[in-house]
């Protein structure tokens, strides 16, 4: 059974850069697409963005600008750097399993990431 | 970007009911339409994938349907546990998109 934890900082700065890792146990990173979506509070979901197990990305435009995600296949981990935060990037943070470029069958259990100096 | 819209936005139900969804894209997806529950508190659970595919282990009462933009989510008799809401998602093209969710409420 697959199962995925986040980790990294709770609280970060307005301005500063937010950083997520993902850790993958229970199957292998390779083979398979890997998603970030968050859900801001008492708000709906929103695709941030995904990484092969090969390096290649699919970003959201809306956040592309400010989006770095990377892999790990060494520790089973891939990773959320994005920049220049505001109170408008507070959310909870999910990492997920994407098949294939379709379905998020296997999610985290989210961390929530506050935007605050 | 596609737009995916639910309705209704909200819906006080009784045990037993009939329960249905609807999601409405702002483009043909191509029928690249999967269904999710998020309880309370919790990560999102898929339940249906490609408009009708009953993810497994997910209870028979969760069906979908529909085709081109307008597509169905229904829960034929619900159940308390069914408490949560329920959002549709198109992977049809970048950026993936989800609807604004269905919050379900048990009278």
């Amino acid at each position: 059974q697959v199962q995925l934890q986040e980790s990294g900082p709770r609280l970060v700065k307005p301005s500063e850069t937010l950083s997520l890792t993902c850790s993958i146990s229970g199957g292998s990173i390779s083979n398979y697409w890997w998603a970030w979506i968050r859900q801001a509070p008492g708000k709906g979901l929103e695709w941030i963005g995904s990484i092969y197990h090969s390096g290649n990305t699919n970003y959201n435009p809306s956040l592309k600008s400010r989006l770095t995600i990377s892999l790990d296949m060494s520790r089973n981990q891939f990773s959320l750097k994005l920049s220049s935060v505001t109170a408008a990037d507070t959310a909870i943070y999910y990492c997920a399993r994407q098949f294939f470029g379709t379905l998020f069958d296997y999610w985290g259990q989210g961390t929530l990431v506050t935007v605050s100096s | 970007d596609i737009e995916m819209t639910q309705s209704p936005s909200s819906l006080s139900t009784s045990v037993g009911d009939r329960v249905t969804i609807t999601c409405q894209a702002s483009q043909d997806i191509n029928n690249h339409l999967n269904w999710y529950q998020q309880k309370p508190g919790k990560a999102p659970k898929l339940l249906i994938y490609d408009v009708s595919n009953l993810e497994t282990g997910v209870p028979a009462r969760f069906s979908g349907s529909g085709s081109g933009t307008d597509f169905t989510f229904t829960i034929s008799s619900l159940q308390p546990e069914d408490l949560a809401t329920y959002y549709c998602q198109h992977y049809d093209n970048l950026p993936y998109t989800f609807g604004q969710g269905t919050k379900l409420e048990i009278k």
